[in-house]
């Protein structure tokens, strides 16, 4: 069964402060590993999506980085706006496979 | 280019009571799906259609809960009748290509009491 695991459970960052959030899977063939960004009340906005181990993207203050296991969502110099939380979701290979969401990173960044 | 709706934003109803939920996709999406979170839980998947058939319906908890994609562009999710278990918020997402990414409505927060 694919799974998804996602720490920290919650973040709190000063302002400027670079960290990382970790999200762990499993799952019978990679089709794809997504992150979404979610503020309260809102539905997941799409931020990047990664295909195969070794892959890197970028968006302004965000990278993400894909191993066999795992992927990495870096955030440099993070500000205030960046607080919300932060989804992991996996997509298998195979036909009919479905979204697998982790229970995602609450982050909070203070100014 | 207009993202996914999705309508009412809440519903409040009472045990035993029916509730019926819009998602209206991005234009050209021929895929649609449905998602559900209930608190402290992640969000899991419900069911997905392709133009108006549905393709995988493995999630949907009970029969209970009917959807409909007519003409397959909008889509309804019904409830009835409603359970108190049946409390969260009811995502809708489309994509283009069934492997290709998803893009989410901002949820119908559903509350039954």
């Amino acid at each position: 069964e694919d799974q998804v695991t996602q720490s920290p459970e919650a973040l709190r960052l000063q302002e400027g402060e670079s960290s990382s959030l970790n999200c762990s899977y499993t799952v019978s063939g990679l089709r794809g590993l997504f992150w979404y960004r979610q503020d309260p009340g809102k539905g997941p906005e799409f931020l990047f999506t990664l295909y195969s181990a070794g892959e890197e993207k970028e968006k302004e203050r965000l990278k993400a980085t894909l191993t066999k296991k795992e992927s990495f969502l870096h955030i440099t110099a993070p500000k205030p706006e960046d607080s919300a939380t932060y989804l992991c979701a996996v997509k298998g290979d195979n036909y009919g496979q479905n979204f697998v969401f982790g229970p995602g990173t609450r982050l909070s960044v203070l100014p | 280019e207009a993202g996914v709706t999705q309508f009412p934003s809440h519903s409040v109803i009472e045990k035993g009571q029916t509730v019926t939920l819009r998602c209206d996709p991005i234009s050209g999406h021929d895929n649609l799906y449905w998602y559900r979170r209930v608190m402290g839980k992640e969000i899991k998947f419900l069911l997905h259609f392709v133009k108006e058939s549905k393709q995988d319906e493995s999630g949907m908890p009970n029969n209970r809960f009917l959807a409909e994609r007519t003409g397959g562009t909008y889509s309804t999710l019904k409830v009835q009748p409603a359970e108190l278990e049946d409390s969260g918020v009811y995502f809708c997402a489309s994509s283009q290509q069934v492997q290709e990414t998803q893009y989410f409505g901002p949820g119908t927060r559903l509350l039954v009491l």
